[in-house]
């Protein structure tokens, strides 16, 4: 059964870079699958952030692309999520998730983390 | 890219019937049969509900289905019980320039 968890500060500082890794159990990342980021702002909706496939290929927000980056880390098991030039806007619970985009969703997704953007 | 229209709440009786909506556009929900649901209890992670519009992952009650009528999507879920209250998000492909959309949410009150 694969299973996801996030991790990272949960407090960054306005105009910071923003660092999460979801670690994956359950599953090989090298194996193959897309692996992505969603999130959700207190009391509002989802919002798709990016993803990337084992290989390193990435696929991004074109409203974030800007100032995201997500990586796999094969060796750990992992892949991460860098936002720069954060901002209060960017407080929300951070999810990961695995992607399946020939069928168009995502499953399963981690626990998700707070993170809060403030001075 | 907006996202996708939803109602901002829906409710009804145990064991009445309820359908939610997810309206889009022809770029995203008219143009790819790719339309998942997703239901979020209160501080807990979306659960896949739906995908491909009308398909049910293993262990998801039958109780819940989902179609498709050009731009617009819906959800339904019959013999609503206790434990379908929970906010609900449809999610559409978009395309390989956005690629997703989710909707912006549907609270389910059961009465």
């Amino acid at each position: 059964q694969v299973q996801l968890q996030e991790s990272g500060p949960g407090l960054v500082k306005p105009s910071e870079t923003l660092s999460l890794t979801c670690a994956v159990s359950g599953y090989s990342i090298s194996s193959g699958y897309y692996w992505g980021w969603i999130r959700q702002p207190p009391g509002k909706g989802l919002e798709w952030i990016g993803s990337i496939y084992h290989s390193g290929s990435t696929y991004y927000n074109p409203s974030l692309k800007s100032r995201v980056t997500i990586s796999v880390d094969t060796s750990k098991n992992q892949f991460s999520l860098k936002l720069s030039s954060v901002t209060a806007a960017d407080t929300a619970v951070y999810y990961c998730a695995r992607l399946f985009p020939a069928n168009g969703f995502q499953d399963p997704w981690g626990q998700g983390t707070l993170v809060t953007v403030s001075s | 890219q907006s996202a996708l229209t939803q109602p901002a709440s829906v409710s009804g009786s145990p064991g009445q019937s309820i359908t939610i909506s997810c309206t889009g556009t022809s770029s995203d929900v008219g143009s790819y049969n790719l339309v998942s649901w997703y239901q979020q209890h209160p501080g807990k992670a979306p659960k896949l509900m739906i995908y491909e519009v009308s398909k049910r992952p293993s262990g998801v009650s039958n109780r819940f289905s989902g179609s498709k009528s050009g731009n617009t999507a819906s959800l339904t879920i019959s013999g609503l019980q206790a434990e379908d209250e929970a906010d609900y998000y449809c999610c559409s492909y978009a395309g390989s320039s956005t690629y997703y959309v989710f909707g912006t949410g549907t609270k389910v009150t059961v009465l």
